[in-house]
């Protein structure tokens, strides 16, 4: 069945240093992933995506990687800043499917 | 987010009573979703719409119903409120591209308790 799931719920990293969220799907039939911030009070932004057929990804400060041997995937951000503080979902769509299925969420801090 | 409004954006009501959420946009988009959170999990869809003809059931749509009222409004009905429907709500629109989800926009969400 569908099923996105995160490894951790919570991660705090100091100002400035990396940070990688992990995140873990189970169907195989998924050809997109994404990666949405959620700030409090607010709604999901959009992030980064990536394509099944592709391992790697970059953005500004972040990169995705998607290992589909494991069926995980991730979400590096670099130099993270205060303003990174938030809860990460990851999603997926199925093949051929025109909806999302969310993870649970892991709620990143960054201490000063 | 302005482009997607929601109203209100609290709302506590009593069990069992009627209750409707409304989300609008100015994004000119066809598609439009609700969306339910509860705390600790991720965002679980409860009804989507790719045009004003169309509606599609998603994942925890029980309990719910959903009215697209013109390509820019659509609205979520709870007939009768129950304390378990206590959650945050989003909307969210996308346009036609082909990836869909790159272009989802949510709106600010509506917090729910029902009493």
């Amino acid at each position: 069945g569908e099923s996105v799931g995160l490894h951790l719920p919570t991660l705090s990293v100091q100002e400035g240093d990396n940070s990688i969220i992990n995140c873990a799907y189970s169907n195989s039939a998924s050809d997109y992933f994404i990666w949405y911030k959620q700030e409090s009070g607010k709604g999901p932004q959009f992030i980064i995506d990536i394509r099944s057929n592709m391992d790697k990804r970059q953005g500004q400060r972040v990169t995705v990687l998607l290992n589909k041997t494991v069926k995980h995937l991730s979400l590096q951000i670099a130099a993270t800043q205060p303003g990174d503080s938030a809860v990460y979902f990851c999603a997926e769509i199925l093949q051929g499917a025109q909806k999302l299925v969310f993870g649970q969420g892991t709620r990143l801090t960054i201490n000063p | 987010d302005a482009d997607v409004t929601q109203t209100p954006r609290n709302r506590i009501t009593k069990t069992g009573k009627r209750i409707m959420l409304e989300c609008s946009q100015t994004k000119g988009h066809d598609r439009m979703y609700w969306y339910r959170q509860d705390p600790g999990l991720g965002l679980r869809l409860i009804y989507y719409s790719f045009d004003v003809k169309d509606i599609n059931k998603g994942e925890i749509s029980d309990g719910y119903s959903v009215s697209r009222q013109a390509q820019a409004k659509f609205s979520l009905s709870l007939e009768s409120a129950i304390p378990n429907q206590t959650a945050l709500y989003f909307c969210a629109t996308s346009g036609r591209g082909y990836r869909p989800q790159e272009t989802q926009y949510f709106g600010p969400g509506t917090r729910l308790l029902v009493l």
